[in-house]
């Protein structure tokens, strides 16, 4: 049982043009989501996270949205750059203090 | 201040054999929660401990078991390893509150022959 899905295995923006990655999950009982990125060969780098209670958070060029009534999250990244290209994991947070990842979508930046 | 540490980097086992890794949190964190990832599979959740305590488990055989220190560093143990065990195995520390930001080491990968 998948509670966090990414369903877009990979993704390919230009340079300077807006990446939108998504995120869905099915457990209304997780209360906050957090974005990771991760290089090869190295653990996931933390972005930018938001709260159940929030709908916005923006941090730089990175901006995280969330929709609780459709259960959907995104990260834009705005403007991309090629030191963006990445594996970005979602991953969503509860009472539990686990956190529940999704599979990652691979982001590549063209120069 | 330094980050997550883990070691040793790399492994090679056969199956059968037994295998600890270790990790040093971020000073003044007491949470560590260690996940395993494999290709396609993000990353699974396998425990995580505060204070010397095991506060979560997640859905792996007992074969997979941890502990933590007084010092909140943390060692994993996999007993009779099994080729399906080969894995890049991650760990991450945090303040252990809710809602705290989870760091992470940069894994150890532990080839299973």
């Amino acid at each position: 049982d998948q509670q966090v899905k990414q369903n877009s295995p990979s993704l390919s923006v230009q340079e300077g043009r807006i990446s939108i990655l998504n995120c869905d999950y099915t457990n209304s009982m997780f209360d906050y989501f957090l974005w990771y990125k991760k290089y090869p060969a190295e653990g996931p780098t933390f972005l930018i996270s938001i709260s159940s209670i929030k709908d916005k958070n923006e941090d730089g060029r990175f901006t995280v949205f969330l929709n609780k009534s459709a259960k959907h999250l995104s990260l834009h990244i705005v403007p991309s750059q090629p030191g963006d290209s990445a594996v970005y994991f979602c991953a969503a947070g509860g009472s539990n203090y686990k956190l529940t990842f999704g599979k990652g979508t691979l982001l590549t930046v063209n120069p | 201040k330094a980050g997550v540490t883990q070691t040793p980097r790399y492994l090679i086992k056969t199956r059968g054999q037994q295998v600890t890794l270790s990790c040093s949190p971020i000073s003044g964190h007491r949470s560590v929660s260690w996940y395993q990832q494999t290709p396609g599979q993000g990353l699974q959740f396998l425990f995580e401990y505060f204070s010397e305590t095991q506060r979560n488990k997640g859905n792996f055989p007992g074969r997979f078991s941890g502990r933590q220190f007084s010092n909140s560093r943390s060692e994993m143990n996999v007993s009779t390893l099994e080729l399906g065990d080969s894995a890049l195995y991650l760990c991450a520390s945090s303040l252990g509150g809710l809602e705290n930001i989870q760091y992470f080491g940069a894994g150890t990968r532990l080839s299973v022959l």
